[in-house]
């Protein structure tokens, strides 16, 4: 089955502690994003990668980083949590412009 | 930041009646325009990606159509039904490929009263 995988689903960490979400598709799409969606802000880009070793910042890079070693991989970083990125994050990969995107199942995080 | 703004924010509709809501986005340097479907506890699904000014997409008893040329597009659905209920999202590619992604608007809460 065509699909995202995201993982985990729920997250609770404390702040400061490193954690990884991870993203993978298996329909070889080259365009990969990540989103978070807050009340009233509507989801919002994170970063996004264009192809292997492609990334770059979108609209809300601050705290996260992201790698692409892998055209099937898209880990979004989060080097040390605040409560302020307590959110429910997405990941996205879609073959061209043209094509809507597909997302992953989400990712509830709460940090406190 | 691109500007793409969806009206109204959240809509009652009885069930059986048809209602529609607006997405406008740039109209200068159109490259495409999407419409996405998000149920509570799900995550989007595409409904329709539009290319062509003028263009009308169906797909069961949802629709959309697009004006580039005045940066709008319609959603229409006939006959709600209370599987109708959820967030329609209209997203705008944030460059002429879409490579970088999407820019979202805040969506449209639909929701289908019995």
């Amino acid at each position: 089955e065509a699909q995202v995988t995201q993982n985990p689903r729920y997250l609770i960490t404390v702040t400061g502690k490193k954690l990884t979400v991870t993203c993978s598709q298996n329909m070889n799409h080259e365009y990969m994003s990540w989103y978070r969606q807050d009340p009233g802000l509507g989801l919002r880009q994170i970063y996004y990668s264009m192809n292997v070793e492609v990334t770059d910042k979108g609209d809300v890079p601050e705290g996260y980083k992201v790698s692409r070693k892998e055209k099937r991989n898209f880990p979004l970083i989060l080097e040390s949590p605040s409560p302020n990125q307590t959110s429910l994050y997405f990941c996205a990969s879609s073959l061209s412009g043209k094509w809507g995107y597909t997302f992953g199942s989400g990712t509830r995080l709460t940090v406190v | 930041i691109l500007n793409v703004e969806q009206s109204p924010q959240s809509l009652h509709v009885q069930e059986g009646d048809s209602t529609n809501f607006t997405c406008s986005f740039p109209s200068s340097n159109f490259y495409a325009l999407h419409w996405y479907r998000w149920e509570t506890a799900k995550s989007p699904e595409a409904l329709f990606v539009m290319t062509l000014n003028g263009d009308e997409k169906k797909k069961g008893r949802i629709s959309a159509t697009l004006n580039t040329k005045e940066g709008y597009s319609y959603l229409y659905i006939k006959g709600s039904q209370p599987e109708d209920s959820a967030t329609y999202l209209c997203a705008f590619p944030n460059s002429g490929g879409g490579a970088d992604g999407l820019t979202f608007g805040k969506g449209t809460h639909l929701i289908i009263q019995p």
